[in-house]
């Protein structure tokens, strides 16, 4: 069965270290994949994706993401953490079936609170 | 731009009564995407769209809960009749066909409480 996990239900680190929030997935075929950030009350914002190339994915925020194939991982990851980074991170994967390619399967979440 | 436009922002309707929420999705996005969120069950797709019409249904929960698309620029989710376990956060994504377009842009979602 595809899916993906998010292992942390919580990830708590002091502002100014690097921050590494985990996912990892299983799929058939070659994965998308994704990671959105939701601040409380808000829908969710995209931050990156990896569809093929560079192992290593640059998003929005200063966030990157590091490709995995051997692991299945997409770890999100961040090398200097603000308190203002606080929220709700989802990582998603695109799902293959014939005729139905745009659904994606969500993670259930990591929140990370960054202490000042 | 615009992005993924949602409303009512927050719906507070007794059971058994009809709710609808609507959305518009972002000009040229070519799919478009129901889900709903809980603490319980985190965020399920009810049903996407492509060029107004539905993909997947299978996330809709049971025949109360209907969704159309008359045109590229509206959609509708229905509850009718709406009960209590049906409140939730009901998000609207949109996505744009083509390589590199799966991506999805979320609305800032609907708050339904049903008493």
């Amino acid at each position: 069965a595809q899916s993906v996990a998010q292992p942390e239900d919580q990830v708590n680190v002091a502002e100014g270290n690097p921050l590494t929030v985990k996912c990892t997935y299983s799929v058939s075929g070659n994965p998308y994949l994704f990671w959105y950030v939701q601040y409380p009350n808000r829908g969710l914002q995209f931050l990156l994706k990896y569809i093929t190339g560079d192992n290593l994915v640059k998003g929005s925020y200063g966030f990157e993401a590091e490709f995995n194939k051997s692991q299945t991982s997409f770890h999100l990851k961040k090398p200097s953490a603000l308190v203002s980074d606080s929220a709700l991170y989802f990582c998603a994967v695109r799902a293959f079936s014939a005729g139905n390619n745009r659904k994606l399967i969500w993670g259930l979440g990591t929140s990370l609170a960054v202490n000042p | 731009d615009a992005g993924v436009i949602q409303s009512p922002r927050h719906e507070v309707t007794e059971m058994g009564q009809e709710v609808t929420l609507r959305c518009k999705p972002i000009s040229g996005h070519d799919y478009l995407f129901w889900y709903r969120q809980t603490m319980m069950r985190g965020l399920e797709l009810l049903i996407y769209f492509n060029n107004n019409v539905p993909i997947d249904d299978s996330g809709m929960p049971e025949d109360r809960f209907s969704a159309k698309m008359p045109n590229a620029s509206f959609s509708t989710l229905k509850i009718q009749p709406s009960e209590p376990r049906d409140s939730a956060v009901y998000f609207c994504a949109s996505s744009r066909s083509g390589t590199g377009g799966y991506e999805q842009y979320f609305g800032p979602g609907t708050r339904l409480t049903v008493t």
